[in-house]
C-alpha cells in the first residue's frame, strides 16, 4: 500500500473556527485528492491536485480550500467550519489521474459542534 | 458526467454462500472501473480494477468482477464468503484521461450470517 498518512485522525471543533487537515504521502504520486464520506452518499470529491501548486475543484468544493506546496503534502482547509462539514475526510493519491488506482489514507473524523 | 449506482444498500449472506454485488455505471466512453472495500473505521482498499482487455477480472481475497458493456454493469462476485468479508463495498468509475477523481457509488453494506 502507498504510504499515506493523515493528521489529525480525529478532531472536534466549533462552528466558525478554521480547520486544516493534512495529507502526507511518501510515494511521489503526482495526483492527490480529498474526499468526504457521509452516510448515504458514499465518497464525494472535494478538491484534487495534479501537481505542485496545481489544484482544481471537485463535486463538493464550497467552503473548502486546498494547497499543495510540495509533492508529498496536500492540505485541506475549512475556512469557517460549519456543522454540515462534520464528516470523515479521506485523502487519496494516484499516479495517473482517474485512469489509475487511487490509494487511500486512513481518514480523519471531523466533528463540528 | 459519469455516475455509479449500487442498487443494494444492504445485503445479508450466509457464511460459505456465494455473493454478487451489483454496480451500474453511466459514462459515454470506455470506463475505468474499480471496486474498493472498507472495513469499519478503516480507509478504502482496492479489490480489483478494469481498464481494458479481458472483461472478467480477478482481484484480491478471492473476488472477481465482470464488465458487461451492453448492460453498463460491473458486478462483483465471490464464490464463498467468509465472516471477514463483512464490510462496505464501493464501486467507482474514472473518466479516463483526466486528472479529476473517481466517482463512487453510495456503497453496499455486506452482512455475513453465521
Amino acid at each position: 500500500d502507498a504510504g499515506i498518512t493523515q493528521s489529525p485522525r480525529h478532531k472536534v471543533t466549533e462552528t466558525g473556527t478554521p480547520v486544516t487537515l493534512r495529507c502526507h504521502q511518501t510515494e511521489n504520486h503526482r495526483y492527490m485528492y480529498w474526499y468526504r464520506q457521509d452516510p448515504g452518499h458514499g465518497l464525494r470529491l472535494i478538491h484534487y491536485s495534479y501537481g505542485v501548486k496545481d489544484t482544481d475543484k471537485g463535486e463538493v468544493s464550497d467552503g473548502y480550500s486546498v494547497s499543495r506546496s510540495k509533492t508529498e503534502d496536500f492540505l485541506l482547509t475549512l475556512e469557517s467550519a460549519t456543522s454540515s462539514q462534520t464528516s470523515v475526510y479521506f485523502c487519496a493519491t494516484g499516479g495517473a489521474g482517474s485512469t489509475d488506482t487511487q490509494y487511500f489514507g486512513p481518514g480523519t473524523r471531523l466533528t463540528v459542534l | 458526467a459519469q455516475s455509479v449506482t449500487q442498487p443494494d444498500i444492504h445485503i445479508t449472506v450466509s457464511e460459505g454462500a456465494s455473493l454478487e454485488l451489483r454496480c451500474n455505471y453511466s459514462y459515454g466512453a470506455t470506463p475505468y472501473l474499480f471496486w474498493y472495500v472498507q472495513s469499519p473505521g478503516q480507509g478504502l482498499q482496492l479489490l480489483l480494477k478494469y481498464f481494458s482487455g479481458d472483461t472478467l477480472v480477478q482481484g484480491i481475497k478471492g473476488f472477481e468482477a465482470e464488465f458487461k458493456r451492453s448492460q453498463s454493469s460491473f458486478n462483483l462476485r465471490k464464490p464463498s464468503v467468509h465472516w471477514s468479508d463483512a464490510a462496505e463495498y464501493f464501486c467507482a468509475v474514472g473518466a479516463g484521461g483526466g486528472a479529476d477523481g473517481l466517482t463512487f457509488g453510495k456503497g453496499t453494506h455486506l452482512i455475513i450470517q453465521p
